[in-house]
């Protein structure tokens, strides 16, 4: 079973174009979390949600808009895409205390 | 700008070996610390953890250490296996309650030759 599955793997789109990254776990955590990878490897933290609410908004562009149905769930939409959008984006779960992140496998998104 | 950097971005050790990874970082109000292994292709693996109210800490193969007074984390690795071979993130626990984040540092590169 795998503990938070992201799909799709990869996405190739054209500018302009809406795409949608869905993000589910089933470990039972609260906490939800989008990052973003660039070329560099660098991992910055876009969004997390707690059971359903938006905590964390890290000044993403409002063309990016995460929704969660339920605290299992936290999908990551974006409109009008941009090549800058092109990156690794990931989802991962934590219980609401201090503990680590378990992460997906990841989306490469290629803006083209 | 980040709080979590690290000194090395590259790595390359000889299999056996032990590693030593270093990170810096610059809140002193951090007070939860976590080492992630990223092989490619996949997403960041949780390693070993580490509170501030310790100054070591040990898993199978791997250490932590702590040093609060200058801000610095390492990760020790063991005789070193190909296996290792990885990008390795410190990430700094910031905020508290529900606003928890992990702020990952630039990542370093580790290269396991055979």
């Amino acid at each position: 079973d795998t503990a938070v599955s992201q799909t799709p793997k990869y996405l190739v789109t054209q500018m302009g174009n809406d795409k949608s990254i869905k993000c589910e776990q089933n470990l039972g955590h609260d906490t939800m979390y989008w990052y973003k990878q660039d070329s560099k490897k660098f991992l910055k933290i876009m969004f997390s949600y707690n059971n359903k609410e938006l905590i964390i908004n890290e000044t993403v562009p409002n063309r990016f808009s995460p929704k969660s149905p339920d605290k299992a769930h936290l999908n990551l939409h974006i409109n009008s895409l941009e090549l800058g959008d092109s990156a690794v984006y990931f989802c991962a779960s934590s219980p609401s205390s201090r503990a680590g992140y378990t992460f997906g496998s990841g989306t490469r998104l290629t803006v083209v | 700008g980040e709080s979590v950097g690290l000194h090395l971005p590259t790595l390359s050790v000889q299999e056996g070996d032990n590693s030593i990874i270093n990170c810096a970082y610059s809140n002193s109000a951090s007070d939860y610390f976590i080492w992630y292994k990223q092989e490619s292709g996949k997403g960041p693996q949780f390693i070993i953890d580490i509170r501030s109210n310790m100054d070591k800490r040990q898993g199978q193969r791997v250490t932590v250490l702590l040093n609060k007074t200058v801000k610095h984390l390492s990760l020790q690795i063991a005789a070193t296996q190909p296996g290792d071979s990885a990008v390795y993130f410190c990430a700094e626990n910031i905020g508290g309650g529900s606003n928890y984040k992990l702020t990952f540092g630039k990542g370093t590169l580790l290269t396991v030759n055979p």
